[in-house]
């Protein structure tokens, strides 16, 4: 069952354009979701994160928004830059049997960013 | 800032090897973790410790086991390896409730 969905593999925008990521969840239990970028060979990074008690947070050209009532999350990246070209990961955080420190990541989304 | 260092970056390993992966963090961090990341299947939760001797079962458990013996450092055990753990590994900590965990750069591990 998986609770995190990141329904796109992939997306390819041309530098300076809006990149809209994607991410839905079903378990109404997550109040904390993060968003992580990855490039290959590399550990995945923190990008931005959100509580359930906001629906929007912006840092620089990232923003997340939040509908709790959809369900559903999206990463904002104005403008797109080349360097932003990545797998990108959702991920979301709840109390779980007392460990609510876990995080449920989704199954990521390669965002192409051509100059 | 958070340091999280992987003992390898590529591990070439044979059937029925036990493999140790070693995960160090220098933030005095309480949580860390072990990942697998599969194409298609993106990051999934192996095993967790949120304190030194503890550890709980992540989503895949299955055929790895942990050792927390000190709060900085953080192994996963493959008892006796097989083609299909062939995968990267990520080491994750994190600090207290904080839900934000930071990543070391991955061991590519390939069971041949």
């Amino acid at each position: 069952d998986q609770q995190v969905k990141q329904n796109s593999p992939s997306l390819s925008v041309q530098e300076g354009r809006i990149s809209i990521l994607n991410c839905d969840y079903t378990n109404s239990m997550f109040d904390y979701f993060l968003w992580y970028k990855k490039y290959p060979a590399e550990g995945p990074t923190f990008l931005i994160s959100i509580s359930s008690i906001k629906d929007k947070n912006e840092d620089g050209r990232f923003t997340v928004f939040l509908n709790k009532s959809a369900k559903h999350l999206s990463l904002h990246i104005v403008p797109s830059q080349p360097g932003d070209s990545a797998v990108y990961f959702c991920a979301a955080s709840g109390k779980s049997g007392g460990s609510n420190y876990k995080l449920t990541f989704g199954k990521g989304t390669l965002l192409t960013v051509n100059p | 800032d958070v340091k999280v260092t992987q003992s390898s970056r590529y591990l070439v390993k044979r059937t029925g090897e036990k493999v140790f992966l070693e995960c160090v963090q220098d933030m005095d961090h309480e949580n860390m973790f072990w990942y697998r990341q599969d194409p298609g299947l993106g990051l999934r939760l192996i095993y967790f410790s949120y304190d030194v001797k503890m550890k709980e079962k992540g989503d895949i458990p299955e055929g790895y086991s942990v050792s927390r013996e000190k709060k900085e450092r953080f192994s996963l055990i493959l008892e006796s390896a097989s083609t299909n753990q062939t995968s990267m590994y990520l080491c994750a900590s994190s600090f207290g409730t904080l839900r934000g965990q930071y990543f070391g750069p991955g061991t590519r591990l390939t069971v041949t």
